[in-house]
Parts: structure tokens; C-alpha cells; sequence
């Protein structure tokens, strides 16, 4: 099984504020990697996927990067409406597929 | 418009059973994978199975094989989780999430999801 980490688990941070997030595989993943965004009581929403292609609807202040082990995930100008907990997901090959732990973006 | 409606969660004591269905609209479930997901209180997501558009094809996480069966009725729009010697440890929000054809490749992500089903397992 491919594990996911990212870091840091918390970020504080301040609307306005630029942030990059981090996500590192296992092993290579190549670019099948995704982001969500999941905010309290609702279900994840996808942002990101193949690593760097925003999903419809995601404003263009949300951009992802990296392909193999290691990706971010850069929120250029963070509204209120961004503070959320971020969470990567690797899809190479047949399941299972795998999501990191998470990181919690706040004020 | 989408939609992906989950229910059948519950409160069932260690052992039991429950089954979970999943209602969408918008798309037909002929022609999409589908996954149900799990998410523990204060957890990340977790992968739980998937299975393709006929139900010819269909993947387990380790932790659930021989306990869960996913099928589908595709001439309902219905996917299904029959969940069978429960376990506290699968305690869980219960979401249901479209595998797009945008993502796929030798694996998918998922774009709509259900508001999720809450399945608590205690005594």
C-alpha cells in the first residue's frame, strides 16, 4: 500500500497570505495525485487532479504541482472561505487508493 | 445537475450488519465507476471499494474483504454496501463518490460525493 504524508498536519495563516502544502508518496505515483478540500460536516470536494489540473468550478488561485513523490499544493490569496483541511490522494494503479492525514488551514 | 444521495446508516451493535445505498441522478451509473468511502471522526478519508460499470470488476480495501459486498443496480441509478460482521473500528461517515472518466488512467479520483451516512458500531 502507498502511503501518503503531508505537512505540516496545521498551518496558521492569514487572509491575503500566499501557502503551499505538501504532499510525499510512498513511492512514485507518477502524476496521479489529487487534492480536496473538506470543510466541517460536508464531504471532501475534489480541487485538484493528475497533480496540476484544477477541477471545474476551482477558482484559479488554487494550483498543484509535483509529479513522482513529492507535491504541493499553493493557495495564492487565501479568502475566508479557504480555511478548510486539505487532504492528497494517490490513484496509480488498481486500489487501494490512499489519502494523506490532512492539513488543517487556520486563522 | 448531479446528485449522489447516501442512507441506511445507523447505530448496530458489534457483529451486525447494516446496508448502505447510494441514490444518484444526473449521469448513469452504466457508465461510471463507483466507490464507497469511509471517514473516521478526526480521520482523513479511507478507501473502501469500487466497482465498474457492469459490476464485472470490483476491489476491496484488505481490512473489509469478506465482510463488505458492493454491487449496483444500474436500471435504478443504485449502488449498494452490504456491511456484514461490523466492527468498531468501522465506524465511519459513509460516502458514495463518482469515479469521472477525466480521471481515469490505471486508477481514479473522485469528483461528486454523497453527504455521507454516519454507521456507528458500539454496544
Amino acid at each position: 500500500e502507498i502511503v501518503m504524508t503531508q505537512s505540516p498536519a496545521t498551518l496558521s495563516v492569514s487572509p491575503g497570505e500566499g501557502v503551499t502544502l505538501s504532499c510525499r508518496a510512498s513511492q512514485s505515483v507518477s502524476s496521479n495525485l489529487a487534492w480536496y478540500q473538506q470543510k466541517p460536516g460536508q464531504a471532501p470536494r475534489l480541487l485538484i487532479y493528475h497533480a496540476s489540473t484544477r477541477a471545474t468550478g476551482i477558482p484559479a488561485r488554487f494550483s498543484g504541482s509535483g509529479s513522482g513523490t513529492e507535491f504541493t499544493l499553493t493557495i495564492s490569496s487565501l479568502q475566508s472561505e479557504d480555511f478548510a483541511v486539505y487532504y492528497c490522494q494517490q490513484y496509480i494503479n488498481l486500489p487501494p487508493y490512499t489519502f494523506g492525514q490532512g492539513t488543517k488551514l487556520e486563522i | 445537475e448531479v446528485q449522489v444521495v447516501e442512507s441506511g446508516g445507523g447505530l448496530v451493535q458489534p457483529g451486525g450488519s447494516l446496508r448502505l445505498s447510494c441514490v444518484v441522478s444526473g449521469f448513469p451509473l452504466r457508465n461510471i465507476w463507483m466507490s464507497w468511502l469511509r471517514q473516521a471522526p478526526g480521520k482523513g478519508p479511507e478507501w473502501v471499494a469500487n466497482i465498474n460499470e457492469d459490476g464485472s470488476a470490483i476491489y476491496y480495501v484488505d481490512s473489509v474483504k469478506g465482510r463488505f459486498t458492493i454491487s449496483k443496480d444500474n436500471a435504478k441509478n443504485s449502488l449498494f454496501l452490504q456491511m456484514n460482521s461490523l466492527r468498531g473500528e468501522d465506524t465511519a461517515v459513509y460516502y458514495c463518490a463518482r469515479e469521472p472518466e477525466y480521471c481515469y488512467g490505471t486508477g481514479s479520483c473522485f469528483d461528486y460525493w454523497g453527504q455521507g451516512t454516519l454507521v456507528t458500531v458500539s454496544s
